[in-house]
């Protein structure tokens, strides 16, 4: 079976624009949250999403956004970049609403310049 | 502030030994914890997960849960050269991850 998808797998924007990141769940699973790790740090929880609905956030500002779609798939979205949003941006997918067995993609390298 | 704390390393074991990797977090209601490896470059990769104060046993995995004390911890034994990476701690009421262990095995 096909494990967690993400796409792009390298992206690298202008400060002030826009980024979309997109993710497919592992077949059967319902839930998706969004992480972002720096380097030499632990991910940073984001968003999780379960049956396209909001379910849990961690603290990031409003410029950060997503949604789920009725496939389980999702997006991640990041208004006004900044330099400080460069980072591994990680999905994971679990099987129910509660996010702890999640199981990740491979991340979207995002550079801010 | 809630925290999930580990040791950042690098914890350096010769092959065979056992690695002990060890994380103890702050918010005394969190009910499941989670080890995962990350490969330098690599996303995180599930390990194991333990729900129940006792020791949980995975091959040559072993974690150990003590909620009394809130820490958590992860053995590794007959370690090998392919167990060098970052270990993470997570805890799941609020997904928090601690910042990993650097774990090196020499051959």
């Amino acid at each position: 079976d096909a494990g967690v998808t993400q796409s792009p797998t390298h992206l690298i924007k202008t400060r002030g624009q826009h980024v979309t990141l997109r993710c497919s769940p592992i077949s059967g699973h319902k839930s998706v949250s969004w992480y972002q790790q720096v380097l030499g740090q632990g991910p940073q929880f984001i968003f999780q999403y379960y049956e396209k609905e909001e379910r849990g956030r961690g603290n990031f500002p409003d410029r950060f956004s997503a949604r789920q779609f009725p496939n389980y798939s999702s997006e991640l979205n990041v208004n006004a970049l900044l330099l400080g949003d460069s980072a591994l941006y990680l999905c994971a997918s679990s099987p129910g609403d509660l996010p702890g067995e999640q199981y990740f993609g491979p991340g979207t390298r995002l550079t801010v310049t | 502030q809630k925290e999930v704390e580990q040791n950042s390393g690098p914890l350096s074991v010769p092959e065979g030994a056992i690695a002990s990797l060890n994380c103890t977090y702050s918010d005394r209601g969190s009910q499941s914890f989670f080890w995962y490896r990350q490969y330098s470059g690599k996303s995180p990769e599930l390990i194991m997960f333990i729900y129940s104060n006792g020791d949980k046993e995975d091959g040559r995995f072993t974690a150990q849960l003590n909620k009394a004390s809130q820490y958590v911890s992860l053995l590794i034994r007959d370690s090998q050269p392919s167990d060098s990476a970052t270990y993470l701690c997570a805890v799941r009421n609020d997904m928090r991850f601690g910042a990993g262990t650097r774990l090196t095995v020499k051959p």
